[in-house]
């Protein structure tokens, strides 16, 4: 069945850093592919999305390739914020009105 | 216009009792997916529904959980004879059709 790994967590990183957060995923035919982030004491949002093979999604200085031939979506922005502190998800779609299927999460906490 | 609205926001019920929660889709959205977060096994999958059928329910952990859509648009998830390992958050998420679904706050649910 479809999976998503995610790097583990947590990350602590300073203001301005860059940031990279792995995922990598295992599915049938051609999924699309998700970022979601859940802000303290907030709901899931999405963040970005790709659909097919070599599409970046980006939002927010956040950016993701879908890349097929390393089944990864890997999660990068150059300059974080202290904003930016949050738990990430990765996740996938097999298509249509398929359910999401998420990786582990990624809390994220960005020191001043 | 409006989100995904849940309720309630919190719920602490004892062992052995019944809880339903309650989930308004974004008006107009025809897919509606309900998912439980906790802290063991992440974001789980556990309900479908396209309209008011449930083409996929296989994320249903056991005979205690139920849902049912009526008129196409509010959600009711209904937990039986509640047990220490149901307490999670659950999140409900509703889409157009599309792939980006939109997700509610959740209800936080706690067994005593």
């Amino acid at each position: 069945g479809d999976s998503v790994t995610q790097m583990e967590g947590p990350v602590t990183l300073s203001e301005e850093a860059f940031l990279t957060i792995n995922c990598t995923y295992t599915a049938t035919g051609y999924p699309s592919l998700f970022w979601y982030v859940q802000y303290p004491g907030e709901g899931l949002q999405l963040l970005l999305k790709a659909t097919k093979a070599d599409d970046k999604g980006s939002n927010k200085g956040f950016e993701a390739t879908y890349r097929k031939e390393t089944t990864s979506f890997h999660l990068e922005k150059g300059s974080v914020q202290v904003s930016d502190s949050a738990v990430y998800f990765c996740a996938l779609n097999s298509g249509g009105n398929e359910k999401l299927t998420f990786g582990t999460g990624t809390r994220l906490t960005i020191i001043p | 216009g409006a989100g995904v609205s849940q309720s309630p926001s919190n719920k602490v019920t004892e062992k052995g009792k019944d809880v339903e929660l309650r989930c308004d889709p974004i008006s107009g959205h025809t897919a509606l997916y309900w998912y439980r977060q906790s802290l063991g096994q992440g974001l789980e999958f556990l309900i479908y529904f396209q309209g008011n059928s449930a083409p996929d329910k296989s994320g249903l952990p056991s005979d205690r959980f139920s849902a049912e859509r009526t008129g196409g648009s509010v959600s009711t998830l209904t937990i039986q004879r509640t047990q220490q390992e149901d307490s999670a958050v659950y999140l409900c998420a509703s889409t157009s059709g599309g792939e980006t679904q939109y997700f509610g706050p959740g209800t936080r649910l706690l067994v005593l």
